[in-house]
């Protein structure tokens, strides 16, 4: 069964960084594409990045408001995704999902953790 | 990007049908053939429920499906039952290399 698990969420204060990580099983994650997707307190959900497979170059997009802030990185030999969180916004609380991207859309989501910018 | 435009609600009686949609741009839903819908319940993580504008995963009910014209993405569930209700929002790739979402549709089952 496919599983992603995602950790690190927690408070933190404006300024502050923090990384998330998404462990994967039940596929092969070397050959996923993957995505943060984010969704502040009784808010929609918003789009935070992507990263592509190896052979695709490994290269990420990130969205407007967190280029430059947050880094979308994969470690293959440990089945495991990270978003690494710098210059933290109270704007960017909210809980961030870790999904798989494949043909144009989310396809499998994690349950998603946490993350709160407050003084 | 500017987020693709959904009604904030719309509601049916079971059995019924219903369609949202899902209003862009041709740099987004009209320029692509990527765009899909999630289904969201109180407190849990989104379900891909349409990709690829018709698709639907393995596991969807076939009461869901989805179309699109132009600008516009449309997700219709037939047969509506209780536990449709929930949130819906559709997403679509974009020119910009990004991932759009759309603002999300509250669907009550009366």
């Amino acid at each position: 069964e496919v599983h992603l698990v995602e950790s690190g969420g927690g408070l933190v204060k404006p300024g502050g960084s923090l990384r998330l990580s998404c462990a994967a099983s039940g596929f092969t994650f070397n050959d996923a594409w993957m995505s943060w997707v984010r969704q502040a307190p009784r808010k929609g959900l918003e789009w935070v990045g992507r990263i592509y497979i190896k052979t695709n170059g490994g290269t990420t997009d990130h969205a407007a408001p967190v280029k430059g802030r947050f880094t979308i990185s994969r470690d293959d030999s440990k089945n495991t995704l990270y978003l690494q969180m710098n210059s933290l916004k109270t704007e960017d609380t909210a809980v961030y999902y870790c999904t798989t991207y494949d043909k144009g859309a989310f396809q499998i989501w994690g349950q998603g953790t946490m993350v709160t910018v407050s003084s | 990007q500017s987020a693709l435009t959904q009604p904030a609600s719309v509601s049916g009686s079971p059995g019924q049908s219903i369609t949202i949609s899902c209003t862009g741009t041709s740099s987004d839903v009209g320029g692509y053939n990527y765009v899909s819908w999630y289904q969201q319940r109180p407190g849990k993580a989104p379900k891909l429920m349409i990709y690829e504008v018709t698709n639907r995963p393995s596991g969807v009910s076939n009461r869901f499906s989805g179309s699109k014209s132009g600008n516009t993405a449309s997700l219709t569930i037939s047969g509506l039952q209780a536990e449709d209700e929930a949130d819906y929002y559709c997403a679509s790739y974009t020119s910009s290399i990004t991932l759009v979402f759309g603002g999300g549709t509250k669907l009550t089952v009366l």
